[in-house]
């Protein structure tokens, strides 16, 4: 079975721009979360998608949007970006329902906002 | 809501010393309790989960953690660290029922030396 896989696994953007990083779920999961993790910092709850709705949501502004399609891929777009939202991001794979699994995450895509 | 607080934010070590890891969490629901591990520049691993049963939880790599209701900790143990285990320990919490949204710890940094 294959991993969550994220990408880009870097990437440099200019302050006010958008960016849009991608999540690819291990086989079989059906839900999709999203982290921010600061330098030196653990990681914050951004969102979560479960069959492609919004399943949750922590204290970030909708500026951080995302989506889930129906192969339970999914993205996450952050507009007008800050500099403050320079992090990385995690992306982690889960089954929810009466098989449930853990979460597993990916590599993470380093985001620096300069 | 849910809180994690790991107290130490570095522990040093020497090679085949025992390290303990310590976790409280704060919830008014039941939880489920997770240590993940994170190796420079990759993503979260976990190591073991606390679900339900027995207190005395078994992980990866020789790891393992005990889940004490009535001191609302979850401390990770390892009888003989290996320079391999260096690396960020996070601690993290979700309630019953939470589907994975998970909360984090700020992590401590285990160095361990020779």
């Amino acid at each position: 079975e294959t991993g969550v896989t994220q990408s880009p696994t870097h990437l440099i953007k200019t302050r006010g721009q958008q960016v849009t990083l991608r999540c690819s779920s291990q086989s079989g999961h059906n839900t999709v979360s999203w982290y921010q993790q600061a330098l030196g910092q653990g990681p914050q709850f951004i969102f979560q998608y479960y069959r492609e709705e919004e399943n949750g949501r922590g204290n970030f502004p909708p500026r951080f949007s995302g989506l889930q399609f129906p192969n339970y891929s999914s993205e996450l777009n952050v507009n007008a970006l800050e500099l403050d939202d320079s992090a990385l991001y995690l992306c982690a794979s889960s089954l929810e329902g009466a098989r449930k699994t853990e979460a597993f995450f990916g590599q993470g895509t380093r985001l620096t906002v300069v | 809501a849910q809180s994690v607080t790991q107290l130490d934010s570095q522990v040093p070590v020497f090679e085949e010393a025992p390290v303990e890891l310590r976790c409280n969490y704060s919830s008014s629901v039941s939880v489920y309790l997770f240590w993940y591990v994170q190796y420079p520049n990759q993503g979260l691993q976990l190591l073991l989960k606390y679900l339900s049963g027995s207190t005395l939880v078994k992980g990866i790599n020789g790891f393992e953690a005990e889940f004490n209701k009535s001191q609302t900790s979850f401390h990770l143990r390892k009888p003989s660290v290996h320079i391999s285990d260096t690396a960020e320990y996070f601690c993290a919490v979700t309630f019953t029922g939470g589907g994975n949204k998970l909360t984090f710890g700020t992590g401590t940094q285990l160095k361990v030396e020779l």
